[in-house]
């Protein structure tokens, strides 16, 4: 039972265009959610959050957007680095528990 | 971002034989967290600590014990290791009052 799902495995985007990764949930009870960032032999680093009580959050070059009703989040990357290039996870969690769910991940290339 | 870290970074052991993976923790945060990677699963929680000597299961849970003893080290005990827990393996750690959490940098674990 995949919760929390990124449906896309992979995205390849030029330097300096956008990218824009995809998640989706199916647990109406998550109201937080979160994208972590990974890089080849290290841990994932927190990037950026949103909670439910907003669809939209930035920060610099990143910005995730909410869709409640549609049970989406995306996180936007304006302009694209080459140093963006590498696994995005998304996350989702409730604010009555302790734990997040995670999705599958995406990896994002970058082309110079 | 939180001073965590794991040992050992990379384990290769026998299919049978006990295993034992530290995390170690300096910003006394009060909950800490076991993952396993996968290809294709993302980030798949096995334990988590929400104080000392306070534990609950994940979603991949069977195979896998966890202790903690002191608020700055969790530990996750392989009692007879198999292949299929074959894996890389985060710790992570969250403040009480914040969503996000920090992981570690990985073990990488190989059962033949």
């Amino acid at each position: 039972d995949q919760q929390v799902k990124q449906n896309s495995p992979s995205l390849s985007v030029q330097e300096g265009r956008i990218s824009i990764l995809n998640c989706d949930y199916t647990n109406s009870m998550f109201d937080y959610f979160l994208w972590y960032k990974k890089y080849p032999a290290e841990g994932p680093t927190f990037l950026i959050s949103i909670s439910s009580i907003k669809d939209k959050n930035e920060d610099g070059r990143f910005t995730v957007f909410l869709n409640k009703s549609a049970k989406h989040l995306s996180l936007h990357i304006v302009p694209s680095q080459p140093g963006d290039s590498a696994v995005y996870f998304c996350a989702a969690g409730k604010s009555s528990g302790d734990k997040l769910t995670f999705g599958t991940g995406t990896r994002l290339a970058v082309r110079p | 971002d939180a001073g965590i870290t794991q040992s050992p970074r990379h384990k290769v052991t026998e299919t049978g034989t006990p295993v034992t993976l530290r995390c170690h923790q300096t910003e006394n945060h009060r909950y800490m967290y076991w993952y396993r990677q996968d290809p294709g699963h993302g980030l798949r929680l096995i334990h988590y600590s929400y104080g000392v000597k306070d534990t609950d299961k994940g979603e991949v849970s069977d195979g896998y014990s966890v202790s903690r003893s002191k608020t700055e080290d969790f530990l996750l005990t392989l009692e007879s290791a198999t292949s299929s827990q074959t894996s890389v393996y985060f710790c992570a750690s969250r403040r009480g009052r914040s969503y996000e959490q920090y992981f570690g940098p990985g073990t990488r674990l190989t059962v033949t």
